[in-house]
């Protein structure tokens, strides 16, 4: 089945750090979302992005839409410890409602 | 402010043992989905439901079954259970045209088959 290749796979950063993570694909989406899966929990939503191009901020998490509609990019800037977590990409294309996930980021945030 | 809730955390079956996981959601949702997660392997959907009377195949529907029973409740059956269905098991739920807002997950079930 389709997936969304996601990198990279895991991180171990310092806190106050900065991460970037990203996502590709080989066909065309027409939305992009970035969820975020604290241990023992289901995803919750960070950000969406619904335009190519777009750049949209929630604190000091910022994720892009790909122009080319292939792509997305996800920063979270200045790490703190309850940034521990996997993050997950997802693109929806046009037609069902379903959502494409990527494999996730397994963040790990030391002191 | 429910969301979305999951039956049962946890469970450990036998091989061959059946099993019916609930979820419900309380956000008028039209549309509902089942995952499984894998270490490695991301979300993978199981089934879905885009309204009330409708199910369909995900991308790993084999060993599952699904009941879209009302608009608030989809269940998701292992008939037979085997150890490669070992795994956590996520229901979402959308709005009709998600993109606007995404899914919202429940906090997922966590399965063993021994």
């Amino acid at each position: 089945g389709q997936q969304l290749n996601q990198s990279p796979q895991s991180m171990f950063i310092q806190e106050g750090e900065d991460v970037s993570m990203n996502c590709t694909s080989s066909s065309i989406f027409n939305t992009w979302l970035w969820y975020k899966q604290d241990p023992g929990e289901g995803p919750v939503l960070l950000i969406a992005l619904y335009k190519a191009g777009e750049l949209t901020s929630n604190g000091r998490l910022t994720a892009q839409f790909g122009i080319t509609r292939k792509d997305s990019f996800l920063n979270i800037s200045a790490s703190i410890p309850s940034d521990v977590g996997i993050y997950f990409c997802a693109g929806q294309q046009v037609g069902p409602d379903k959502l494409i996930f990527g494999t996730g980021t397994r963040l790990q945030v030391f002191p | 402010n429910a969301g979305v809730t999951q039956t049962p955390k946890f469970q450990v079956l036998k091989t061959g043992q059946s099993m019916t996981l609930q979820c419900a959601q309380d956000m008028n949702h039209n549309s509902m989905y089942w995952y499984r997660q894998d270490p490695g392997m991301g979300l993978r959907l199981i089934y879905y439901s885009a309204s009330e009377g409708t199910t369909d195949k995900g991308e790993v529907p084999n060993g599952y079954n699904v009941s879209r029973l009302n608009k608030r409740e989809f269940s998701l059956r292992l008939e037979s259970a085997a150890p490669s269905q070992t795994s956590v098991y996520f229901c979402a739920s959308s709005a009709l045209n998600t993109g606007l807002y995404g899914y919202t997950f429940g906090s997922g079930t966590r399965l063993t088959v021994v």
